[in-house]
Protein backbone atom coordinates (compact mmCIF):
# COMPACT_ATOMS: atom_id res chain seq x y z
CA UNK A 1 0.00 0.00 0.00
CA UNK A 2 0.67 3.66 -0.26
CA UNK A 3 0.65 4.49 3.28
CA UNK A 4 1.70 3.48 6.61
CA UNK A 5 -0.40 0.17 7.63
CA UNK A 6 -1.15 -0.97 11.10
CA UNK A 7 -2.56 -4.32 12.64
CA UNK A 8 -4.67 -5.12 14.39
CA UNK A 9 -6.94 -1.93 14.27
CA UNK A 10 -8.66 -2.73 17.32
CA UNK A 11 -7.16 -5.76 20.01
CA UNK A 12 -9.15 -6.23 23.22
CA UNK A 13 -7.55 -8.29 25.72
CA UNK A 14 -7.86 -9.27 29.04
CA UNK A 15 -5.30 -7.72 31.98
CA UNK A 16 -1.66 -10.42 31.94
CA UNK A 17 -2.19 -11.33 28.76
CA UNK A 18 0.69 -10.24 25.74
CA UNK A 19 -0.24 -8.49 22.74
CA UNK A 20 1.70 -7.96 19.67
CA UNK A 21 1.23 -4.97 17.42
CA UNK A 22 2.31 -4.53 13.76
CA UNK A 23 3.45 -1.94 11.78
CA UNK A 24 4.31 -2.14 8.22
CA UNK A 25 5.83 1.15 6.97
CA UNK A 26 5.97 2.86 3.74
CA UNK A 27 8.31 1.37 1.36
CA UNK A 28 11.67 3.01 1.53
CA UNK A 29 11.43 4.69 4.36
CA UNK A 30 14.56 3.96 6.70
CA UNK A 31 13.17 5.78 9.95
CA UNK A 32 10.08 4.14 11.96
CA UNK A 33 8.48 5.55 15.25
CA UNK A 34 6.04 4.16 17.82
CA UNK A 35 4.23 6.87 19.79
CA UNK A 36 1.42 6.15 22.36
CA UNK A 37 -1.90 7.83 22.36
CA UNK A 38 -3.55 7.99 25.41
CA UNK A 39 -6.90 10.24 26.29
CA UNK A 40 -5.79 13.61 27.06
CA UNK A 41 -2.20 12.74 27.32
CA UNK A 42 -0.81 13.35 23.57
CA UNK A 43 1.58 11.48 22.16
CA UNK A 44 4.29 9.97 23.91
CA UNK A 45 7.05 8.79 21.88
CA UNK A 46 8.16 5.00 22.86
CA UNK A 47 10.90 3.91 20.43
CA UNK A 48 12.89 5.12 17.37
CA UNK A 49 14.55 2.78 14.47
CA UNK A 50 16.78 4.50 11.59
CA UNK A 51 18.02 1.91 9.49
CA UNK A 52 20.67 -0.64 10.82
CA UNK A 53 21.40 1.36 13.75
CA UNK A 54 20.31 0.38 17.23
CA UNK A 55 16.92 1.65 18.12
CA UNK A 56 16.61 4.39 20.61
CA UNK A 57 14.27 2.71 23.38
CA UNK A 58 14.11 5.62 26.01
CA UNK A 59 10.54 5.48 25.76
CA UNK A 60 9.98 2.83 26.31
CA UNK A 61 7.28 3.23 29.54
CA UNK A 62 8.92 -0.59 31.31
CA UNK A 63 10.81 -3.38 30.55
CA UNK A 64 7.08 -5.33 29.55
CA UNK A 65 7.19 -2.80 26.70
CA UNK A 66 9.62 -4.00 23.37
CA UNK A 67 9.99 -3.78 19.52
CA UNK A 68 11.84 -5.07 16.98
CA UNK A 69 12.09 -4.39 13.46
CA UNK A 70 12.79 -7.15 10.99
CA UNK A 71 15.40 -6.27 7.40
CA UNK A 72 14.79 -2.79 8.16
CA UNK A 73 10.74 -2.94 7.00
CA UNK A 74 8.12 -3.98 9.46
CA UNK A 75 7.72 -4.22 12.97
CA UNK A 76 6.41 -5.43 15.73
CA UNK A 77 5.53 -3.57 19.20
CA UNK A 78 4.99 -6.69 22.06
CA UNK A 79 3.30 -5.82 25.34
CA UNK A 80 3.77 -8.25 27.91
CA UNK A 81 1.73 -8.85 30.57
CA UNK A 82 -1.07 -6.04 29.89
CA UNK A 83 -1.78 -3.60 31.86
CA UNK A 84 -4.85 -2.33 32.37
CA UNK A 85 -2.81 1.55 31.89
CA UNK A 86 -1.54 -0.01 28.52
CA UNK A 87 -4.61 1.13 27.24
CA UNK A 88 -4.50 3.49 24.46
CA UNK A 89 -4.23 3.96 20.93
CA UNK A 90 -0.65 3.25 19.78
CA UNK A 91 0.41 4.99 16.63
CA UNK A 92 3.43 4.61 14.13
CA UNK A 93 5.08 6.27 11.88
CA UNK A 94 7.83 5.93 9.10
CA UNK A 95 9.84 8.99 7.53
CA UNK A 96 12.87 9.27 5.14
CA UNK A 97 16.43 9.50 7.19
CA UNK A 98 15.71 13.36 7.89
CA UNK A 99 12.07 12.77 8.94
CA UNK A 100 12.44 14.64 12.36
CA UNK A 101 14.49 17.70 11.42
CA UNK A 102 11.96 18.46 8.87
CA UNK A 103 8.70 17.46 10.43
CA UNK A 104 7.80 14.81 7.23
CA UNK A 105 6.90 11.88 9.78
CA UNK A 106 3.70 9.66 8.10
CA UNK A 107 1.34 8.48 10.18
CA UNK A 108 -0.75 5.38 10.48
CA UNK A 109 -4.38 5.10 11.51
CA UNK A 110 -3.32 3.41 15.23
CA UNK A 111 -4.27 0.27 16.62
CA UNK A 112 -6.58 1.10 19.65
CA UNK A 113 -5.84 -1.11 22.77
CA UNK A 114 -8.41 -1.88 25.07
CA UNK A 115 -7.04 -3.98 28.21
CA UNK A 116 -9.94 -5.49 30.90
CA UNK B 1 14.52 18.34 26.17
CA UNK B 2 12.78 20.45 24.22
CA UNK B 3 8.86 20.77 24.85
CA UNK B 4 5.54 22.74 23.76
CA UNK B 5 2.71 23.47 25.55
CA UNK B 6 -0.90 23.51 24.03
CA UNK B 7 -3.56 24.87 26.58
CA UNK B 8 -7.39 24.30 26.13
CA UNK B 9 -7.90 20.58 25.20
CA UNK B 10 -11.11 21.68 23.48
CA UNK B 11 -11.82 24.61 21.74
CA UNK B 12 -15.26 25.41 20.10
CA UNK B 13 -15.52 27.92 17.27
CA UNK B 14 -18.26 29.16 15.29
CA UNK B 15 -18.63 28.04 11.02
CA UNK B 16 -16.74 31.24 9.76
CA UNK B 17 -15.11 32.52 12.78
CA UNK B 18 -11.21 32.97 13.20
CA UNK B 19 -9.75 30.08 14.44
CA UNK B 20 -6.77 30.78 16.80
CA UNK B 21 -5.37 27.48 18.43
CA UNK B 22 -1.58 28.34 21.21
CA UNK B 23 1.44 26.60 20.65
CA UNK B 24 4.79 27.84 23.15
CA UNK B 25 7.88 26.27 23.15
CA UNK B 26 11.05 25.28 24.79
CA UNK B 27 14.22 25.27 23.17
CA UNK B 28 17.82 25.90 24.10
CA UNK B 29 18.53 25.86 20.36
CA UNK B 30 16.64 27.23 17.13
CA UNK B 31 13.58 24.60 16.91
CA UNK B 32 11.71 23.11 13.78
CA UNK B 33 8.29 23.20 14.79
CA UNK B 34 5.26 21.78 13.55
CA UNK B 35 1.24 21.56 13.53
CA UNK B 36 -0.29 18.03 12.94
CA UNK B 37 -4.16 17.68 11.65
CA UNK B 38 -5.95 14.02 13.05
CA UNK B 39 -9.56 13.90 11.99
CA UNK B 40 -11.97 11.96 13.00
CA UNK B 41 -10.73 7.71 12.35
CA UNK B 42 -7.67 8.78 10.33
CA UNK B 43 -3.80 9.19 10.87
CA UNK B 44 -1.93 12.30 11.92
CA UNK B 45 -0.86 13.98 8.89
CA UNK B 46 1.30 17.12 8.33
CA UNK B 47 -0.67 21.06 8.48
CA UNK B 48 2.54 23.25 8.22
CA UNK B 49 6.08 23.18 9.49
CA UNK B 50 9.21 25.79 10.17
CA UNK B 51 12.87 25.29 9.82
CA UNK B 52 14.03 28.76 10.15
CA UNK B 53 13.15 30.07 6.69
CA UNK B 54 10.08 32.73 6.52
CA UNK B 55 8.37 33.24 9.98
CA UNK B 56 4.93 33.13 8.18
CA UNK B 57 4.39 29.42 7.23
CA UNK B 58 0.97 28.73 4.99
CA UNK B 59 -0.04 25.30 5.42
CA UNK B 60 -2.97 23.20 3.86
CA UNK B 61 -6.60 24.10 4.21
CA UNK B 62 -5.90 27.78 4.79
CA UNK B 63 -4.02 27.17 7.91
CA UNK B 64 -0.95 29.21 8.67
CA UNK B 65 1.61 29.93 11.90
CA UNK B 66 4.11 32.24 13.06
CA UNK B 67 6.90 31.66 14.66
CA UNK B 68 7.84 34.43 16.85
CA UNK B 69 11.61 33.78 18.89
CA UNK B 70 10.52 36.69 21.38
CA UNK B 71 7.41 34.83 22.37
CA UNK B 72 8.54 31.05 21.90
CA UNK B 73 5.10 30.77 20.59
CA UNK B 74 3.91 28.70 17.37
CA UNK B 75 0.45 29.73 16.99
CA UNK B 76 -2.00 28.38 14.51
CA UNK B 77 -4.48 29.76 12.58
CA UNK B 78 -7.28 30.10 10.04
CA UNK B 79 -9.28 33.13 9.33
CA UNK B 80 -12.92 31.29 8.77
CA UNK B 81 -13.91 28.15 10.31
CA UNK B 82 -15.17 25.27 8.03
CA UNK B 83 -17.18 22.59 9.48
CA UNK B 84 -14.75 20.30 7.94
CA UNK B 85 -11.79 21.88 10.40
CA UNK B 86 -13.74 19.81 13.21
CA UNK B 87 -10.16 17.74 14.25
CA UNK B 88 -8.03 17.29 16.69
CA UNK B 89 -4.64 19.54 16.56
CA UNK B 90 -1.20 18.83 17.93
CA UNK B 91 1.76 21.25 17.53
CA UNK B 92 5.09 19.41 17.55
CA UNK B 93 8.53 20.78 17.93
CA UNK B 94 12.11 18.30 16.54
CA UNK B 95 14.63 17.32 19.29
CA UNK B 96 17.63 17.44 17.25
CA UNK B 97 19.59 15.70 19.35
CA UNK B 98 17.73 12.71 19.42
CA UNK B 99 15.60 11.98 15.98
CA UNK B 100 12.29 12.38 17.11
CA UNK B 101 9.12 14.85 17.60
CA UNK B 102 7.69 15.98 20.75
CA UNK B 103 4.32 16.34 20.85
CA UNK B 104 1.97 18.72 22.83
CA UNK B 105 -1.37 17.27 24.20
CA UNK B 106 -3.47 18.20 21.50
CA UNK B 107 -6.18 20.81 21.03
CA UNK B 108 -9.76 18.86 19.78
CA UNK B 109 -11.58 21.60 17.82
CA UNK B 110 -15.47 21.75 17.58
CA UNK B 111 -17.12 24.20 14.79
CA UNK B 112 -20.70 25.28 15.45
CA UNK B 113 -22.77 26.00 12.93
Amino acid sequence: GAGVSQSPSNKVTEKGKDVELRCDPISGHTALYWYRQSLGQGLEFLIYFQGNSAPDKSGLPSDRFSAERTGGSVSTLTIQRTQQEDSAVYLCASSLASGANTGELFFGEGSRLTVL
Amino acid sequence: AQSVTQLGSHVSVSEGALVLLRCNYSSSVPPYLFWYVQYPNQGLQLLLKYTSAATLVKGINGFEAEFKKSETSFHLTKPSAHMSDAAEYFCAVSDHGNNRLAFGKGNQVVVIP
